[in-house]
């Protein structure tokens, strides 16, 4: 059965801190994404990775960054959290073939304080 | 990034109905996908759909992929209370994926 874990469900931060969000996918995928759900804006790409230490900016990378060390390892980084950064993240990953599908985490709720 | 046009945004059925809603997109996919997700949770793959034309069913749940490959509708049929929730079409292709701005399903026991 896939799986993909997001290491925390809720996280609350507060302003200026430093926040690490994991996501661990066990299905051997090549491709791993992060996104955020917001009401009335749907899910936006923040970064991708096609390959270890492989990075792509998406649609809205500012504020954030990313790490791939391993293949199954995809960490979403805020520098200096705001609390515009309060938000659902969502973790997927997929494989990297011409037809394929998305699977999701179960999503981190962080809210910036 | 391309969002989808899905419709209907929301939509309040009686248990038992059946539920259409669609997905357009101004470009081609190579695959069409049907997401559900709950309040506080990650999106569900429902059903994956790979070639125009096919259609594809899951228990209660059929989809189709449009032959012009920029669309895609999904169904369900004899609705439940476990049925609510938000749904959501993707497009996927090179290796990324479109997102539907999704509909919200309530059924009324």
């Amino acid at each position: 059965d896939v799986k993909v874990t997001q290491s925390s469900r809720y996280l609350v931060k507060r302003t200026g801190e430093k926040v690490f969000l994991e996501c661990v996918q066990d299905m051997d995928h090549e491709n791993m994404f992060w996104y955020r759900q917001d009401p009335g804006l749907g899910l936006r790409l923040i970064y991708f990775s096609y390959d270890v230490k492989m990075k792509e900016k998406g649609d809205i990378p500012e504020g954030y960054s990313v790490s791939r060390e391993k293949k199954e390892r995809f960490s979403l980084i805020l520098e200096s959290a705001s609390t515009n950064q309060t938000s659902m993240y969502l973790c997927a990953s997929s494989l990297w073939v011409p037809e394929t599908e998305a699977f999701f985490g179960q999503g981190t709720r962080l809210t910036v304080v | 990034g391309q969002q989808l046009n899905q419709s209907p945004q929301s939509m309040f059925i009686q248990e038992g109905e059946d539920v259409s809603m669609n997905c357009t997109s101004s470009s081609i996919f190579n695959t069409w996908l049907w997401y559900k997700q709950d309040p506080g949770e990650g999106p569900v793959l429902l059903i994956a759909l790979y070639k125009a034309g096919e259609l594809t069913s899951n228990g209660r749940l059929t989809a189709q992929f449009g032959i012009t490959r920029k669309d895609s509708f999904l169904n369900i049929s004899a609705s439940i209370p476990s049925d609510v929730g938000i749904y959501f079409c993707a497009g996927q292709s090179s290796n990324q994926f479109y997102f539907g701005t999704g509909t919200s399903l309530t059924v009324i026991p």
